[in-house]
């Protein structure tokens, strides 16, 4: 299976300031056929489902705020917050969709200093 | 508007089996698969596996492959999780997610959950 790290865990974050999280894969989540890079962001906020903030390495889901983004290639992704609101507060997670079986990296915990 | 509505919290006996339904309503539900996630108390996300309804064809994650039996019910829209030989580690809330567009893997939409407990 393909193994998901994120650093860091826990990312205390200041309204208003920018914020980064870094995602890695054990693998290379580009698709030599079709030229796409599978992977995916996911926001959980507090008592909430998951919802889907970032696909295909930069693609926005729709509602999601441009001050979100997503980059990287190969096996180093970054989804960054270019200024962090209070309702950005929760657990991401990065998710490898290449292969199956899909796999979730261990989740980043975001809250307000 | 698509939603994904699950059935309600279940408990249950070690050893028994649960079966958790998800319905698609207002949306298109044969085209895109249905993955299941499951969310144990405090911890992260786990993908389980998932359907194609159209194809009938199911995909399962390592750790429950022999275990968990996913499957889709095109006449009522409906999608089902089955866990069997269950253990207090089953603990969990369990989602279900679907694709959408042309992405029929993306988790893009969520059902509200389910949370199974297994007690003696």
């Amino acid at each position: 299976d393909i193994v998901m790290t994120q650093s860091p865990l826990s990312l205390p974050v200041t309204p208003g300031e920018p914020a980064s999280i870094s995602c890695r894969s054990s693998q290379s989540l580009l698709d030599g056929d079709d030229g796409n890079t599978y992977l995916d962001w996911y926001l959980q906020k507090p008592g909430q489902s998951p919802q889907l903030l970032i696909y295909m390495l930069s693609y926005r889901a729709s509602g999601v705020p441009d001050r979100f983004s997503g980059s990287g290639s190969g096996t180093d992704f970054t989804l960054r917050i270019s200024r962090v609101e209070a309702e950005d507060v929760g657990v991401y997670y990065c998710m490898q969709r290449i292969e199956f079986p899909f796999t979730f990296g261990p989740g980043t915990k975001v809250d307000i200093k | 508007q698509v939603q994904l509505v699950q059935s309600g919290a279940e408990v249950k006996k070690p050893g028994s089996s649960v079966k958790v339904s998800c319905r698609v309503s207002g949306g298109t539900f044969s085209t895109y698969a249905i993955s299941w996630v499951r969310q144990a108390p405090g911890q992260g996300l786990e993908w389980m596996g998932g359907v194609t309804p159209i194809f009938g064809r199911s995909n399962y994650g390592h750790n429950f492959q022999g275990r968990v039996t996913i499957t889709a019910d095109e006449s009522t829209n409906t999608a089902y999780m089955e866990l069997t030989s269950l253990r207090s580690q089953d603990t969990a809330v369990y989602y279900c997610a679907r694709g959408n567009g042309i992405h029929i893997w993306l988790l893009d939409l969520w059902g509200q959950g389910t949370l199974v407990t297994v007690s003696s």
